[in-house]
């Protein structure tokens, strides 16, 4: 079983500048996967970054990269030269290795400031 | 190519009536997995198929509930006897196989009035 928290309900930045999403999660598998997703209003969600826990080195996707702590069980998400278009719900999410529903923390609204 | 496709957007219902929503999942992929997503929280998991049949079923919250993917590609989530509290956004997702990338549609918003 997984857990996920976001403790950040809401969130701003202003354009260009760079912002730190945080989310924490707890699990008893030894092997699992680390997600952030983006939704807009369009109700789509849309994969940002995936992390295999098993790899020590963070992931990055251009402008977006994660901090993986494995031994404190965090997993931020960075956005760097941030976009108007990046103003979106954000849920970090968690699946087990041989479990393949996925964990979904309450999620962050990030508003970005022109 | 195309992604996931969910039908209807929206639907409205009355209380104790039945509903169905369909998900057409991306050509190809094997998996296919359903969520529901409440007012102001996250994706709560539902149900996933790998081919034809149920492979975990566990999230499905009452005997209401129920889905089907009969040809191993379209499924159908289909909701007996309405209650107000069904009201959510439905979500489908499907991955080429069990524990890869899930991608998701765009949803469809239940309103049981």
């Amino acid at each position: 079983a997984q857990t996920v928290t976001q403790s950040q309900p809401e969130m701003s930045v202003q354009e260009a500048e760079t912002v730190t999403l945080s989310c924490t999660y707890d699990t008893s598998e030894s092997d699992y996967y680390l997600f952030w997703y983006k939704q807009p209003p369009s109700r789509q969600m849309i994969l940002v970054i995936r992390q295999e826990a098993y790899k020590q080195q963070n992931a990055t996707e251009n402008r977006f990269s994660v901090n993986f702590q494995k031994a404190a069980k965090s997993f931020s998400l960075k956005i760097s030269d941030s976009q108007l278009g990046d103003a979106a719900m954000y849920f970090c999410a968690g699946s087990g290795a041989g479990s393949y529903q996925l964990t979904f923390g309450k999620g962050t609204k990030l508003s970005v400031i022109p | 190519g195309a992604g996931v496709s969910q039908t209807p957007s929206n639907k409205v219902t009355e209380k104790g009536k039945y509903v169905e929503l369909r998900c057409d999942p991306i050509s190809g992929h094997t998996a296919l997995y359903w969520y529901r997503q409440s007012l102001g929280q996250g994706p709560e998991f539902l149900i996933y198929f790998q081919g034809t049949g149920a492979a975990d079923d566990s999230g499905l919250p009452n005997d209401r509930f129920f889905a089907v993917r009969p040809e191993g590609s379209v499924s159908t989530l289909k909701i007996q006897r309405t209650e107000r509290g069904d009201s959510a956004v439905y979500l489908c997702a499907s991955s080429l196989n069990l524990g890869d990338t899930q991608y998701f549609g765009p949803g469809t918003r239940l309103t049981v009035l």
